[in-house]
């Protein structure tokens, strides 16, 4: 079974711009959650979907942005970007909401300059 | 904000030796995971203890949950030089699915 894929793994953006990270779960999961992760802040949550909805966000700007498609790939935008969203964004996979573990893609490594 | 600090941030051992990493937690758990994560890459799920439950193994990994201290310790014995890597507990709180993530352990194994 194929793990969690990221596109893209590395992205340089500069300052203003929009970016938008994709996510594609293992075959079968239906949950998809989103977390950021830096030096400074380390790993927080940014938002979990399933079934296409959003069940739970964490404490980010409204910059920060999601969805998930019915074939429950999932993507993230950020909008105008500042240097402080330069991080690791990483996406992690389960069967559903009710389950615990979490399968995590390899992340998408974003510079902002 | 972080829900867990593990202790210590650093730890640097020679191979065959035993490595102990622990993490503290502020609020009532559903359940602690730990995780590892080599040179910023992504996260592997290593082994999850309920908030039921006082001990876990996993191979060489031994996990203990102590609710009434709110922490946690992961024991991994014999360690390797490939057991190099940054290590990560995270709990989920009884009302939520996210996973609030410590600032992880930093360990060293030399040969």
């Amino acid at each position: 079974k194929a793990g969690v894929t990221q596109t893209p793994r590395y992205l340089i953006k500069t300052r203003g711009q929009q970016v938008t990270l994709s996510c594609s779960p293992i075959s079968g999961h239906r949950s998809v959650s989103w977390y950021q992760q830096t030096p400074g802040q380390g790993l927080q949550f940014l938002f979990e979907y399933f079934s296409e909805t959003q069940r739970n966000k964490g404490n980010f700007p409204g910059r920060f942005s999601g969805r998930q498609f019915s074939n429950s790939r999932s993507e993230m935008n950020v909008s105008t970007l500042e240097l402080g969203d330069s991080a690791l964004y990483l996406c992690a996979s389960k069967a559903a909401p009710g389950f615990d573990e979490q399968f995590f893609g390899p992340g998408t490594r974003l510079t902002v300059l | 904000s972080q829900q867990g600090e593990e202790d210590p941030q650093a730890l640097s051992i020679q191979e065959g030796e035993n490595a102990t990493m622990n993490c503290s937690y502020k609020t009532s758990i559903n359940n602690l995971q730990w995780y590892r994560q080599n040179s910023g890459r992504g996260l592997v799920h290593l082994i999850l203890i309920r908030s039921n439950e006082r001990e876990k193994h996993s191979g060489r990994l031994r996990v203990t949950l102590d609710t009434s201290k709110k922490s946690s310790s992961l024991l991994i014995t014999a360690s390797r030089a490939a057991d190099t890597a940054s290590y990560f507990c995270a709990t989920v709180y009884q009302a939520g699915t996210a996973l609030i993530f410590g600032k992880g352990t930093t360990l060293s194994v030399s040969s």
